[in-house]
């Protein structure tokens, strides 16, 4: 089955600083989702990244996908206490929805 | 961690008939979540069940095509009204623990092909 190793598992960035978080895929990735969860609440969906060497932003955040090293970057440009929260990767293989262990940022103001 | 069980596991239904998707999780819980995913979008969040109270819904789905129960503090349904093609998809239950560490966990989802 696929796996999906987060890297660091947890963070903790001065407001202001810039930070990425990393998933490595054990097997091709056709598609990756990025979601945050923040305490108390569901999965809220960042961004779906399907080829390879593509990058999509959403506000101060940004992915990318690359297909080769089976692995995505999530990058977040001077980080704010409002980016805190738990980030997940998550692959689809058959409808069948696999999740990293995610990664928990703290932003210090 | 914790163990959750979704029934049934699969399901085939007809037009215009409503569903039943039940999750049994095997510890207290106090945050359970049901989650859609159609084929080839995102895991989208349908709604937060709530213990003891109506359930807390996103934008866009409403209770009375996706009523919740949520009789206790291990268990949870979602049924899904009146089905079209459309509804067709994988339904999925999380909890978050009470620990504190924020981390949710998934159940095995149910897959429901509405024809």
């Amino acid at each position: 089955s696929q796996e999906l190793e987060q890297s660091p598992q947890s963070l903790i960035v001065q407001e202001g600083k810039n930070l990425t978080i990393n998933c490595t895929s054990s097997k091709t990735l056709y598609g990756l989702y990025w979601y945050k969860q923040k305490y108390g609440e569901g999965l809220i969906f960042l961004m779906m990244l399907q080829k390879g060497g593509e990058e999509k932003s959403h506000e101060k955040i940004t992915a990318k996908l690359d297909e080769k090293k089976q692995q995505s970057s999530l990058h977040i440009t001077a980080s704010q206490p409002s980016h805190a929260g738990i980030y997940l990767c998550g692959a689809d293989a058959n409808n069948d929805m696999r999740f990293g262990a995610g990664t928990r940022l703290t932003v210090k103001p | 961690s914790a163990v959750i069980s979704q029934k049934p596991s699969r399901d085939i239904c007809q037009r215009g008939t409503s569903l039943t998707i039940q999750c049994q999780v095997d510890s207290q819980v106090t945050m359970m979540f049901w989650y859609r995913q159609q084929p080839g979008q995102s895991l989208t969040l349908i709604a937060t069940a709530n213990q003891g109270s109506e359930a807390t819904y996103e934008s866009g789905f409403v209770i009375d095509k996706f009523p919740i129960s949520r009789p206790n503090l291990t268990f949870s349904t979602l049924t899904v009204s009146n089905m079209s093609p459309e509804d067709s998809s994988i339904y999925l239950c999380s909890v978050e623990l009470d620990t504190g560490g924020n981390e949710q966990f998934f159940g095995p989802g149910t897959r429901l092909t509405v024809l």
